[in-house]
């Protein structure tokens, strides 16, 4: 597509509830990032892929967290049995190889547990 | 270790006048540092990129940026301010690792426009 694309942009979830997040990155880019975004804080790092490969899960908080991006092209977010301070902007970005290439960000989807 | 700190968590000035928007890194290696802006309900969008070639990087909207190794530092600035500058910036620092990279986003400024 023409740029990335996040679904749902908002999501209103109850404690303990699982939720997914859908990423469409820019339809020529290999590489596909993940981020986390408290309210007053900027993005921190959760996990990215290359194509399919996910070489980099250091940044997902627990073990409730999961992602893929099975055919290298769009990738899901996963929550397990949310919490409250799972609340935030959830925000994927993409670029074209990997490493200190610009990442090209996706509006977001905002996440709040009850 | 990485680490990106934005000076002023908001910055405020009148139309017309300078911006200055601070922000130190620290860098085990070559890192490439970015601006991006955030509007409201808006996705981020890079201002402007430094990798090792000039200096000084002209970015979009007027926005430039020196990189000053020895202060490590790579401040943004804007000549004259205007309304729709009001945002939040965040100052990017990525660098390629021996395995991998790392990304890591500052927490921020605001940056205010008053007319």
């Amino acid at each position: 597509g023409a740029g990335v694309s996040q679904s749902p942009r908002y999501k209103v979830t109850k404690r303990g509830q699982d939720v997914t997040l859908r990423c469409d990155p820019i339809s020529s880019h290999a590489t596909l990032y993940w981020y986390q975004q408290a309210l007053g804080q900027g993005p921190e790092f959760l996990t990215y892929f290359n194509y399919e490969a996910q070489p980099d899960k250091s940044g997902l908080p627990s073990d409730r967290f999961s992602a893929e991006r099975p055919e290298g092209s769009i990738s899901t977010l996963t929550i397990q049995r949310t919490e409250q301070r799972d609340s935030a902007m959830y925000r994927c970005a993409s670029s074209l190889g990997q490493g200190t290439d610009t990442q090209y960000f996706g509006p977001g989807t905002r996440l709040t547990v009850l | 270790a990485q680490s990106v700190t934005q000076l002023d968590s908001h910055v405020s000035v009148s139309e017309g006048t300078p911006v200055l928007l601070r922000c130190n890194y620290s860098s085990s290696y070559s890192p490439s540092l970015f601006w991006y802006v955030q509007h409201p309900n808006k996705g981020l969008q890079l201002l402007l990129k430094y990798t090792s070639a000039a200096t000084l990087v002209k970015g979009i909207n007027g926005f430039e940026a020196e990189f000053k190794k020895s202060e490590t530092s790579f401040h943004l600035t804007k000549p004259s301010a205007h309304m729709s500058d009001a945002a939040e910036y965040f100052c990017v620092v990525s660098e390629s690792l021996r395995r991998g990279f790392k990304t890591i986003f500052g927490a921020g400024t605001r940056l205010f426009v008053k007319a």
